[in-house]
C-alpha cells in the first residue's frame, strides 16, 4: 500500500526554467510533508517541509505548496540550475513517528 | 556539529554471512530510523528506535534481520545469514523529538551499500 505517490519518475527542464515535482497521498491523518534531494550514492539531504495547517511554505528558489482537499503536494524550483538535477523523495509524517516515503522524482536540469 | 555517520560506507559480504551496518545519531538525537533502498525504488522504513527501546519494527522483516540502540554506542542494524536479495543500499536516520511532535525533520546518515555475493 502506497501510501504516499510520486507518479513522475523522471522530469527534464531547461536550465532558468521552472522544476514542477509532484506528490499525492492517502492517508489523511498525516500532518507535515517534507521534501528531500539525493544525489547518487549520498544520502538524502532535507530541503523544505511544510506542516498541513499552511498551503505554502518558501525558501529561497523552492517552494513547496499543499493543497488538503486533493492530498497532493508540490516542490516548485525556480529558476532551475543545473546542480539542481538529484533525485527528489516526498515524505510525510503523521505526528507519530514514521516517515513514509514516495518512490522518488529523478530531475534533471539541462544546462 | 557532525551529521549523522554510518559505516561502512560499502560492505561486501557472502551469501550466508552476517552484516552489521554502524549509525551513530547527530548529536542531542535520540531517536533513529534505518530505511532500505533497493534499486529502483524509494526509502521503505525498516525500524524506529529511541535509546534502548524498538519502538516500531513494522518494516523490518521477521527473521534474520535485528536492531539495537544501546545506552552506549551507536544503532546496529544486523542482519544475519545475507542473501543476494538483501543487496541494497541502507540508511539511517536520525531525529530530535519533543513528545509527539511531528514537525521535525529527520536528518540522514550517506548511508551504507551492502553487496552479496
Amino acid at each position: 500500500d502506497q501510501q504516499v505517490k510520486q507518479n513522475s519518475p523522471s522530469l527534464s527542464v531547461q536550465e532558468g526554467r521552472i522544476s514542477i515535482l509532484n506528490c499525492d497521498y492517502t492517508n489523511s491523518m498525516f500532518d507535515y510533508f517534507l521534501w528531500y534531494k539525493k544525489y547518487p550514492a549520498e544520502g538524502p539531504t532535507f530541503l523544505i517541509s511544510i506542516s498541513s495547517i499552511k498551503d505554502k511554505n518558501e525558501d529561497g528558489r523552492f517552494t513547496v505548496f499543499l493543497n488538503k482537499s486533493a492530498k497532493h503536494l508540490s516542490l516548485h524550483i525556480v529558476p532551475s540550475q543545473p546542480g539542481d538535477s538529484a533525485v527528489y523523495f516526498c515524505a510525510a509524517n503523521s505526528g507519530t513517528y514514521k516517515y513514509i516515503f514516495g518512490t522518488g522524482t529523478r530531475l534533471k536540469v539541462l544546462a | 556539529n557532525a551529521g549523522v555517520m554510518q559505516n561502512p560506507r560499502h560492505l561486501v559480504r557472502r551469501r550466508g554471512q552476517e552484516a552489521r551496518l554502524r549509525c551513530s545519531p547527530m548529536k542531542g538525537h535520540s531517536h533513529v530510523y534505518w530505511y532500505r533502498q533497493l534499486p529502483e525504488e524509494g526509502l521503505k522504513f525498516m525500524v524506529y528506535l529511541q535509546k534502548e527501546n524498538i519502538i516500531d519494527e513494522s518494516g523490518m522483516p521477521k527473521e534474520r534481520f535485528s536492531a539495537e540502540f544501546p545506552k552506549e554506542g551507536p544503532s546496529i542494524l544486523r542482519i544475519q545469514q545475507v542473501v543476494r536479495g538483501d543487496s541494497a543500499a541502507y540508511f539511517c536516520a536520525s531525529s530530535q523529538r519533543q513528545g509527539a511532535v511531528s514537525n521535525t525533520e529527520a536528518f540522514f546518515g550517506q548511508g551504507t551499500r551492502l553487496t552479496v555475493v
